[in-house]
């Protein structure tokens, strides 16, 4: 089974911060990284696929990268409606999630 | 519009069962592989398990094999989760999600429905 581990936990940032969130397999799962935010009370959203796709409907703000073991999920200038939960997900095999990372309001 | 409903939830007893089913309306849903996904309260997300378009191949993650079936009929474009000798560690919301492409990735996800295994 394929582990994945988002780091950090917990993030404290401003509107306006630039922020990035990682996520690492524990093998090697090419470009099969998907990105979800969850809010409070609500369901996980598709924000990228495949590593770097932009899913419809995200604003260009958000943006993906890497290969292989390491991860990115970047927020360029963060909006009061991003704080939320995020999680990477690896599709390479059966499917496994990170822990989530919470980002939260400084 | 893309919509999925879950319903079947509920409490049940150590070892005991549930089926859930999750209805699908605004696309091909013959043409989609379909997932379930829980989250325990307060945690995070755990695939549970997935089914091709087709119906012809399933997979599961471990803690539930040989527990949890699931299955489509894809003239009644519902999915299914038949659920047995249920464990405390299955509460959770069980969402159903449709994947985008064939790697599943969950692009459209229901409301959930939840499972309480108490006594």
């Amino acid at each position: 089974d394929i582990q994945m581990t988002q780091s950090p936990s917990s993030l404290s940032a401003s509107v306006g911060d630039r922020v990035t969130i990682t996520c690492r397999a524990s093998q090697s799962i090419s470009i099969y990284l998907n990105w979800y935010q969850q809010k409070p009370g609500k369901v996980p959203r598709l924000l990228i696929y495949t590593a770097s796709s932009l899913h419809s409907g995200v604003p260009s703000r958000f943006s993906g990268s890497g290969s292989g073991t390491d991860f990115t999920l970047t927020i360029s200038s963060l909006q009061p409606e991003d704080f939320a939960t995020y999680f990477c997900q690896q599709s390479y095999s059966a499917p496994s999630f990170g822990q989530g990372t919470r980002l939260e309001i400084k | 519009e893309v919509q999925l409903l879950e319903s079947g939830g509920g409490l049940v007893q150590p070892g005991g069962s549930l089926r859930l089913s999750c209805a699908a309306s605004g696309f091909t849903f013959s043409n989609y592989a379909m997932n379930w996904v829980r989250q325990a309260p307060g945690k995070g997300l755990e695939w549970v398990s997935g089914i091709k378009g087709n119906g012809g191949r399933t997979n599961y993650v471990d803690s539930v094999k040989g527990r949890f079936t699931i299955s489509r009929d894809n003239s009644k474009n519902t999915l299914y989760l038949q659920m047995n000798s249920l464990r405390a560690e299955d509460t959770a919301i069980y969402y159903c999600a449709k994947e985008l492409t064939v790697r599943s990735e969950f692009d459209c996800w229901g409301q959930g429905t939840l499972v309480t295994v108490s006594s």
